[in-house]
């Protein structure tokens, strides 16, 4: 079955400091997909990356990166230079099915940026 | 384009009751997908639609059903309401099924049940 772990509920962090949200997944099958979104206050998830199971190259936009690593089923966000308006809950999610959006989401991670 | 829109944005039912939420997808897209975001379960995946047929369901009862019409807007609707329906409910639409194809969220239905 897929699951999706993201151990740190919460992280706090002062304005322009890099910080690293976790993601470990788990999927038996060879091809999935893994997503973040970020929900801000507002509530609407907000689509960030999206990478499939073939393609593990890094990938930086901006102050966001993400690091995938299919030898520890890891796919970790890492925001340089944060801001207060990265304050939101962050969400990883795994797809399975190449066919269905059946997606499972982790937990989240509430970050605050303070000022 | 306009984004996803689901309305109402807010609603109040009584324990017992029936309530109907609705979802327009993005112009073009033909799949559209619904879950249940609570504080204890997190988000949870209730079903999607595409082609006005149901092709995944999550792990809800029965009173939860859905329907998608032939402009793809989609209806859920949720039957003899419990107070644990209480929940965001987000719908998020996407050109097709599959996960090569991003889910755009709406801004979801806070649904209240006393």
């Amino acid at each position: 079955a897929q699951k999706v772990t993201q151990a740190q509920t919460e992280i706090s962090v002062v304005e322009k400091e890099d910080v690293t949200l976790d993601c470990v997944y788990e999927t038996r099958d060879t091809t999935y997909y893994l997503f973040w979104y970020k929900q801000p206050p507002s509530g609407e998830l907000v689509f960030l990356i999206r990478r499939n199971s073939f393609d593990e190259q890094n990938e930086i936009s901006g102050r966001y990166s993400w690091n995938f690593q299919k030898s520890t089923s890891s796919f970790n966000f890492t925001i340089t230079a944060s801001q207060v308006v990265d304050s939101a809950v962050y969400f990883c999610a795994l797809s399975e099915d190449n066919y269905g959006q059946n997606f499972v989401f982790g937990p989240g991670t509430r970050l605050s940026v303070l000022p | 384009k306009a984004g996803v829109t689901q309305t109402p944005r807010y609603l109040i039912k009584t324990r017992g009751q029936q309530v109907t939420l609705s979802c327009s997808p993005i112009s073009g897209h033909r799949s559209v997908s619904w879950y249940q975001q609570t504080p204890g379960q997190g988000l949870q995946f209730l079903f999607e639609y595409f082609s006005e047929t149901q092709r995944n369901k999550g792990n809800f009862p029965g009173r939860f059903s859905g329907r998608q019409f032939s402009n793809s807007r989609s209806e859920m609707n949720v039957s003899t309401l419990e107070l644990g329906d209480s929940a965001l409910y987000l719908c998020a639409s996407s050109l097709r099924p599959g996960g090569l194809y991003e889910q755009y969220f709406g801004p979801g239905t806070r649904l209240t049940v006393t």
